[in-house]
């Protein structure tokens, strides 16, 4: 069963708007984080925002917020003032399980941003 | 700031070769990771080690495997390679256990095998 949905695979913003790319999420854990990575054409994965289960607020950095709601298990983010810089693949990702060494990032299938001036 | 370096940003390879690709860290990471990312699937994990001699089966280790001789270096091993490895290889590292923190990624592998 898919952990992590992405169900936009292409967005397009104009410069200075603000997008929200979509995530849902399933686990039957209490315990579990959430993380956006970016990925430009480069290649890299660029770590943005995380967001823990038992977090009250959603977490933001910068010009990105995550709009964190459990009870949908649903974990959007937020770009505000979009730049041409963020044209990129943007992946959602879920770190499951309780005090357990390593477990591994569970990974959507990516939505690409394109940005326009 | 966290460095983690991969031998090789490209690289080409002939069916059945044996294929070494390294990971390295720079921060004392104890948890290490090999993804693979193709087109329309994201990312899947192949492997993890928690600890040096330590690893764990990813979604898909079918045709692959690891090495964790030292706390630094994580190698993902193809024992011989087929043309559907042809992917790019992705290496992060982390300090945080589960639900914890963010992983740091290499800059990656692009692996082509003809």
């Amino acid at each position: 069963a898919q952990k992590i949905t992405q169900t936009q695979p292409g967005m397009f913003v104009q410069e200075k708007e603000a997008v929200t790319l979509d995530c849902t999420y399933d686990t039957s854990d209490q315990s579990y984080g959430l993380f956006w990575y970016k990925q430009p054409s480069s290649g890299e994965m660029i770590f943005l925002i995380y967001q823990g289960s038992y977090d009250e607020q959603n977490a933001t950095e910068g010009r990105y917020s995550l709009n964190f709601q459990k009870a949908r298990k649903s974990a959007n983010l937020v770009i505000s003032a979009s730049q041409l810089g963020d044209s990129a693949m943007y992946f959602c990702a879920m770190s499951e399980g309780q005090n357990q060494a390593g477990t591994a990032l569970i990974f959507g299938k990516g939505t690409t941003l394109s940005v326009s001036s | 700031d966290v460095k983690v370096t991969q031998s090789s940003r490209y690289l080409v390879k002939r069916t059945g070769e044996k294929v070494f690709l390294e990971c390295v860290q720079d921060m004392d990471h104890e948890n290490m990771f090999w993804y693979r990312q193709d087109p329309g699937l994201g990312l899947r994990l192949i492997y993890f080690s928690y600890d040096v001699k330590m690893k764990e089966k990813g979604d898909i280790p079918e045709g692959y495997s690891v090495s964790r001789e030292k706390k630094e270096r994580f190698s993902l091993i193809l024992e011989s390679a087929s043309t559907n490895q042809t992917s790019m290889y992705l290496c992060a590292s982390s300090p945080f256990r589960a639900g914890e923190g963010e992983q740091y990624f290499g800059p990656g592998t692009r692996l082509t095998v003809t």
